[in-house]
């Protein structure tokens, strides 16, 4: 079994649907919880950091965790062809300054949003 | 965030030749890291390299193979060394960065093998 399960999609949505990916984990020392966004061709980039369990929000974009089921979610809300993209889960036990904090990763799920 | 970059970003290299992947970032940084993504999976580490000490190496990936340089804080190297069709993937660097030591990614070298 994988540390970091993640559905690989595709999904497909129309535009403006709310769109939720998720991962689970089976590692509970995790700790802290990233979301990355990669565009075909392109390096992932960093869309939402959290590190306790509850929501965090910022713009359209909702990060949930939830570490005693050891799930995390990400919503989008009002979703956007330009949202169409793979969406990648990281996660990491310890926060170590300047230490090379390991990162697991999930498989990814890749969005697509239909105008 | 920071500014990074890598190069080449994109080769097409013979089997058995070696390549050199470069990454540059625009501001100082302790730890630097090598990723690989083979097509259509997720990111898998190969090393951490830390300024000044040997890189540390992931189980299945050894320096012979993978030898990296960490001249100083802004620029790391990633040589693929005698390489197979198996090596064809994106290879990635990302840095630690913020207050909460942020990982964030260069746009990646697309390797192909023949």
């Amino acid at each position: 079994q994988k540390e970091v399960e993640q559905d690989p999609g595709p999904l497909s949505v129309p535009e403006g649907a709310i769109v939720s990916l998720n991962c689970t984990y089976s590692n509970s020392a995790f700790q802290y919880f990233m979301w990355y966004r990669q565009y075909s061709r392109k390096g992932p980039e960093l869309l939402m950091y959290t590190y306790s369990s509850g929501n965090k929000e910022d713009g359209r974009f909702t990060a949930q965790v939830d570490k005693s089921s050891k799930y995390i979610s990400l919503f989008i809300r009002d979703s956007q062809p330009s949202d169409s993209a793979t969406y990648l889960c990281a996660m990491s036990a310890v926060v170590v300054s300047n230490a090379g904090n390991m990162l697991t990763f999930g498989g990814g799920t890749r969005l697509m949003v239909k105008p | 965030s920071a500014v990074i970059s890598q190069k080449p970003s994109r080769d097409i290299c013979q089997r058995g030749t070696s390549l050199t992947i470069q990454c540059q970032v625009d501001s100082q940084v302790t730890m630097m890291f090598w990723y690989r993504q083979q097509p259509g999976q997720s990111l898998t580490l190969i090393a951490t390299a830390n300024q000044g000490s040997e890189a540390t190496y992931e189980s299945g990936f050894v320096i012979d193979k993978f030898p990296i340089s960490r001249p100083n804080l802004t620029f790391s190297t990633l040589t693929v060394s005698n390489m197979s069709p198996e090596d064809s993937s994106i290879y990635l660097c990302s840095v630690e960065l913020g207050p909460y030591n942020e990982q964030f990614f260069g746009p990646g070298t697309r390797l192909t093998v023949l």
